[in-house]
């Protein structure tokens, strides 16, 4: 049973316009949510993160909304960079909890 | 050198073999981690180590033997695998467990 689902698997937008990628999540007990960037023959790279107490963060252009009655969480990219290309994986982990169950990814692609 | 690095980037075995994976952090960090990346798949948490004691072993066959001689290094020593153990084996280290974790490059592993 997956309890990050990332539904879409690709993505593809046109530079500087907004980039939208979303993540729902099954675990009620889940309490901070992550994203991590993945170039390929890299590790994923920790991008931006929220908990549960909040419902926005903003790093730069780089936004996470999180809905917790919908389960839901997005990562908004504007504008959107040739650079950002790359998969994105949304993560989460409950309280006091070490374990970071992630999704499948999904790969952006900006398109000059 | 900084961060977390791995070595080898790439390996190829036979199922009788016997290889490990190293990893080393250069943060320091408390918490060192394994997961398993498989096409398709999201990945998969394999070992936790904080202060060099196993605190999760996520169901893993024995064929896979971790590690952590220390809080900089940790090893995965592997023998007998499986054609289906081919993935992409990524080493991650956090200042301590539950907080923010950074990947290495992984280590990609194809078993013949």
């Amino acid at each position: 049973d997956q309890q990050v689902k990332q539904n879409s698997p690709s993505l593809s937008v046109q530079e500087g316009r907004i980039s939208i990628l979303n993540c729902d999540y099954t675990n009620s007990m889940f309490d901070y949510f992550l994203w991590y960037k993945k170039y390929p023959a890299e590790g994923p790279t920790f991008l931006i993160s929220i908990s549960s107490i909040k419902d926005k963060n903003e790093d730069g252009r780089f936004t996470v909304f999180l809905n917790k009655s919908a389960k839901h969480l997005s990562l908004h990219i504007v504008p959107s960079q040739p650079g950002d290309s790359a998969v994105y994986f949304c993560a989460a982990s409950g309280v006091g909890n070490e374990k970071l169950t992630f999704g499948t990814g999904t790969r952006l692609t900006i398109i000059p | 050198e900084t961060g977390v690095t791995q070595t080898p980037r790439h390996l190829v075995m036979g199922m009788t073999n016997k290889k490990s994976l190293k990893c080393e952090q250069h943060l320091g960090h408390n918490a060192m981690y394994w997961y398993k990346q498989s096409a398709k798949k999201p990945l998969e948490l394999m070992f936790v180590y904080s202060l060099e004691e196993r605190v999760e072993n996520n169901s893993v066959p024995s064929r896979f033997s971790p590690e952590c001689p220390n809080s900089s290094h940790l090893f995965l020593h592997l023998h007998t695998l499986q054609p289906e153990d081919s993935a992409l084996y990524l080493c991650a280290s956090s200042p301590e467990v539950t907080e923010t974790q950074y990947f290495g490059p992984g280590t990609r592993l194809l078993v013949l």
